[in-house]
């Protein structure tokens, strides 16, 4: 098992550019997640699907959307970028609302310049 | 607002010592807690959990400890090993799963 991936690894993009982030689990897992993390920082949720189907806003919504492409696949768009989302990007999933542990993909390293 | 935050943002200990990593939280509603540990260049990876009807859990090699009276969590590891470098988050549940994380602490052991 490949566990969650994400692609790119690393991205530059200019000011107003428009981009998506993918990212897969192949665990089938029903619950799925985005996080940022600026230097220094701990993790801070975007959004999250706690299902297919569904898509709820974490923390720091504004300036993101995201699909829940299916059960496998959950994507992040960033359709105007700012130099403020310059940071790491990381995709993670869980089983289910019943267990607690969230696998981790490697990241998506994000530059707006 | 809650939050969840750690003491040291460095920790320097000696290859085969013990380590032990603090935590403050003020969510005391959250149902469960969970350390983190996050190498250089890598997405965070699970180390254990503890549910907040719990005093203590012990994992291989590392001991988790919650004191729901002063709102502190702690992470212990035995025998600290080079490998165990890294920077370790905790982290609290809040209401569907959404986790709430620390600010981290930077783990640094010494040959």
């Amino acid at each position: 098992n490949a566990g969650v991936t994400q692609t790119p690894k690393f991205q530059v993009l200019k000011t107003g550019q428009s981009m998506t982030l993918q990212c897969a689990q192949d665990m089938n897992h029903n619950s799925m997640y985005w996080y940022r993390q600026d230097p220094g920082m701990g993790l801070r949720l975007i959004y999250y699907s706690a299902s297919e189907g569904t898509t709820d806003k974490g923390e720091v919504p504004n300036g993101y959307n995201v699909s829940r492409l299916n059960k496998r696949e959950f994507s992040l768009r960033l359709e105007s970028a700012a130099p403020s989302q310059t940071s790491v990007y990381f995709c993670a999933s869980q089983e289910g609302l019943a267990t607690v542990e969230q696998f981790f993909g490697p990241g998506t390293r994000l530059t707006v310049l | 607002g809650e939050s969840v935050g750690l003491h040291l943002p460095t920790l320097s200990v000696q290859e085969g010592d013990n380590s032990i990593i603090n935590c403050a939280y003020s969510n005391s509603a959250s149902d469960y807690f969970i350390w983190y540990k996050q190498e250089s260049g890598k997405g965070p990876q699970f180390i254990i959990d503890i549910r907040s009807n719990m005093d203590k859990r012990q994992g291989q090699r590392v001991t988790v400890l919650l004191n729901k009276t002063v709102k502190h969590l702690s992470l212990q590891i035995a025998a600290t090993q080079p490998g165990d470098s890294a920077v370790y988050f905790c982290a609290e549940n809040n209401a569907g799963n959404m986790l709430t994380f620390g600010g981290g602490t930077r783990l640094m052991v010494k040959p």
